[in-house]
This record gives C-alpha cells, sequence and structure tokens, in this order.
C-alpha cells in the first residue's frame, strides 16, 4: 500500500480481555516501530523491529505486552489481561532501513479503549 | 523530568502570522531533530528532519538546533488556517533507533 495501515481503527475491549493489533508496514520498509499514545502527551516509544527479531523492546511497560513480525513484513501487538491504562492510541511506523538516519512514517493509529 | 519539554499551548494566531514553536532538552546524546505534524485523530507526519545543530529551511517552515543552549525551534511563516494542529517535536541519540517526543504543542490559526 502507499502508507502504513493499522487495523482497526477503534477497538473496545473489557478488562482482563485479549487484544491483537495489526500493522501493515510500507511495501520494502524493513524496521517497523510501535508507539503508544495517551491523551494530550507525545508518542512513547514501545518496540523496533529490524526484520523478523525485535532490536529494541526497552519500551514494552510488563510483560502483558507482547509483539511479533514473523515474515518481516506485517506486525502484530498482543496484550494480554488488558487494564483500563492501556487505553491509548497504539501508532505503528516504519522506514526504509534501521539506521539513525532514516525517517519514520507513522499510520494513522488504533485507538484502544479498555472499559 | 521528561527528557524532552514541550510546551502544551494552546496556541492561537491569526493567519498570516509567524509561528514558533520551540522544545527543550536534557539529554546532550541527542543527534537527530524532527518536527511532526499532527491533525486530530490522525498518525504524525514528518514535517522537517535536522541533524545536529544549525538551520533547515523548507518553504514556509524553518527548523533550527541550538545544541549548546539544548533547544530547538520550528518556524512556520504565513501561517494558514490548515496549519491548524498538533505539533511534535522528536529526537533521538546517534546510535538509537526510538524517537523521544515532546507533548505537542496545539496550534489553531484562525481566519
Amino acid at each position: 500500500g502507499a502508507g502504513v495501515s493499522q487495523t482497526p481503527s477503534n477497538k473496545v475491549t473489557e478488562k482482563g480481555k485479549y487484544v491483537e493489533l495489526r500493522c501493515d508496514p510500507i511495501s520494502g520498509h524493513t524496521a517497523l516501530y510501535w508507539y503508544r499514545q495517551s491523551l494530550g502527551q507525545g508518542p512513547e516509544f514501545l518496540i523496533y523491529f529490524q526484520g523478523t527479531g525485535a532490536a529494541d523492546d526497552s519500551g514494552l511497560p510488563n510483560d502483558r505486552f507482547f509483539a511479533v513480525r514473523p515474515e518481516g513484513s506485517v506486525s502484530t501487538l498482543k496484550i494480554q489481561r488488558t487494564e483500563r491504562g492501556d487505553s491509548a492510541v497504539y501508532l505503528c511506523a516504519s522506514s526504509p532501513g534501521g539506521g539513525s538516519n532514516t525517517e519514520a512514517f507513522f499510520g494513522q493509529g488504533t485507538r484502544l479503549t479498555v472499559v | 523530568q521528561k527528557e524532552v519539554e514541550q510546551d502544551p499551548g494552546p496556541l492561537s494566531v491569526p493567519e498570516g502570522a509567524i509561528v514558533s514553536l520551540n522544545c527543550t532538552y536534557s539529554n546532550s546524546a541527542f543527534q537527530y531533530f524532527m518536527w511532526y505534524r499532527q491533525y486530530s485523530r490522525k498518525g504524525p507526519e514528518l514535517l522537517m528532519y535536522t541533524y545536529s545543530s544549525g538551520n533547515k529551511e523548507d518553504g514556509r517552515f524553518t527548523a533550527q538546533v541550538d545544541k549548546s543552549s539544548k533547544y530547538i525551534s520550528l518556524f512556520i511563516r504565513d501561517s494558514q488556517p490548515s496549519d491548524s494542529a498538533t505539533y511534535l517535536c522528536a529526537m533521538k541519540r546517534n546510535s538509537g533507533y526510538a524517537l523521544n517526543f515532546g507533548k505537542g504543542t496545539s496550534l489553531l490559526v484562525t481566519p
């Protein structure tokens, strides 16, 4: 596709449930990032993939959060036992390479609401 | 204290005004500096990208980086109502991958 695509756009789930958020990066981009943006805040880094491997997962808040990218393209962010504090917009970004000098392109985000 | 500080505003200006947005930071390891624009319910869109200190101009937008003061700015000339959005500054280390964002400044340009 032309840009980074995230599905679903909106997700409402009950506290304690499991959710999966999907990201389709720009074709050919090897680097993929997940960020979380709470209301009134800037995005906060969660995890970075170079190809299939998670090169940096230091931003994941706890072990309820996990992300995969099995074929080096589509990525899924998985959240177990959701809590109300997980409510936020989850943003995915991709870039052509993993070097520090490459710009990241963001998707429109998935708005997660935990009730 | 967060590594990147940005006044959330809101900032309201009349159409045609020059807008000045800025961020301060505390980590001297930051080498890459970016400005993103984010419309409501959309993802951030990269506007300007600067490495190390100096100025960069692109159309109506000028980005400035002063590493000695740990201060970056974005200037918008001849502001338009379509410029109304949240502007996020972001920075990263030379060897890092993660972007460190400010909170964003909400800008409203009134006709």
